[in-house]
């Protein structure tokens, strides 16, 4: 079974600054995906970013980036220019590789609350 | 992507009642997964629905309490049964298109049980 840890229960940043949300893993599978969701106040999940384990370079979108660190199961997301539209709960999640039903289902993290402060 | 719509977004509801949730998908996925997001938590996977197979579901939920349909595949149901105040949650759906490696969710339903 995989387990996803998140130990930053909240975190807060300045507009315009660079934050960081920790997350780490334990998995024995070689094949997988790691994520990061946000959920705003909405309730919507909303995919951030994604990193395929099998991927040396650290995924990138626009100000969300990660550092990947596979071998000391690592996964944490920076956030560059934090906007007052960042402030949301994070959720970092890991998802088997494969075809079967098992393989599509997420272990989430249990959140970091972001608050980006004007 | 998939849009996803939930019915209905929320409700209030008495203990020992049903409410029967609806998950519309706008494309033909495979799988369809079911959170339950419980206050100040994170999510945690009920089960998993196939079309035309009897739904996968995680330890600690059965089907008693959560029978889930998948009559086609765009479309799932999940029913809360006998419903008590520890049910009061975020509900949501989530599908995979095309079998890949992203999950997209519906927006959710708040339910709480008075």
């Amino acid at each position: 079974a995989q387990t996803v840890t998140q130990s930053q229960p909240e975190m807060s940043v300045q507009e315009a600054e660079t934050v960081t949300l920790s997350c780490t893993y334990d998995t024995s599978e070689n094949n997988y995906y790691l994520f990061w969701y946000k959920q705003p106040p909405s309730r919507q999940m909303i995919l951030v970013i994604r990193q395929e384990a099998y991927k040396q370079q650290n995924a990138t979108e626009n100000r969300f980036s990660v550092n990947f660190q596979k071998a000391a199961k690592s996964f944490s997301l920076k956030i560059s220019d934090s906007q007052l539209g960042d402030t949301a709960m994070y959720f970092c999640a890991f998802m088997k590789q494969g075809w079967e039903t098992s393989g599509s289902r997420l272990t989430f993290g249990e959140g970091t609350q972001l608050t980006v402060n004007p | 992507s998939a849009v996803i719509s939930q019915k209905p977004s929320r409700d209030i509801c008495q203990r020992g009642t049903s409410l029967t949730i609806q998950c519309q998908v706008d494309s033909q996925v495979t799988m369809m997964f079911w959170y339950r997001q419980q206050p100040g938590q994170s999510l945690t996977l009920i089960a998993t629905a196939n079309q035309g197979s009897e739904a996968t579901y995680e330890s600690g939920f059965v089907i008693d309490k959560f029978p889930i349909s998948r009559p086609n595949l765009t479309f799932s149901t999940l029913t809360v049964s006998n419903m008590s105040p520890e049910d009061s949650s975020i509900y949501l759906c989530s599908v995979n298109p095309r079998g890949g490696n992203e999950q997209f969710f519906g927006p959710g339903t708040r339910l709480t049980v008075l």
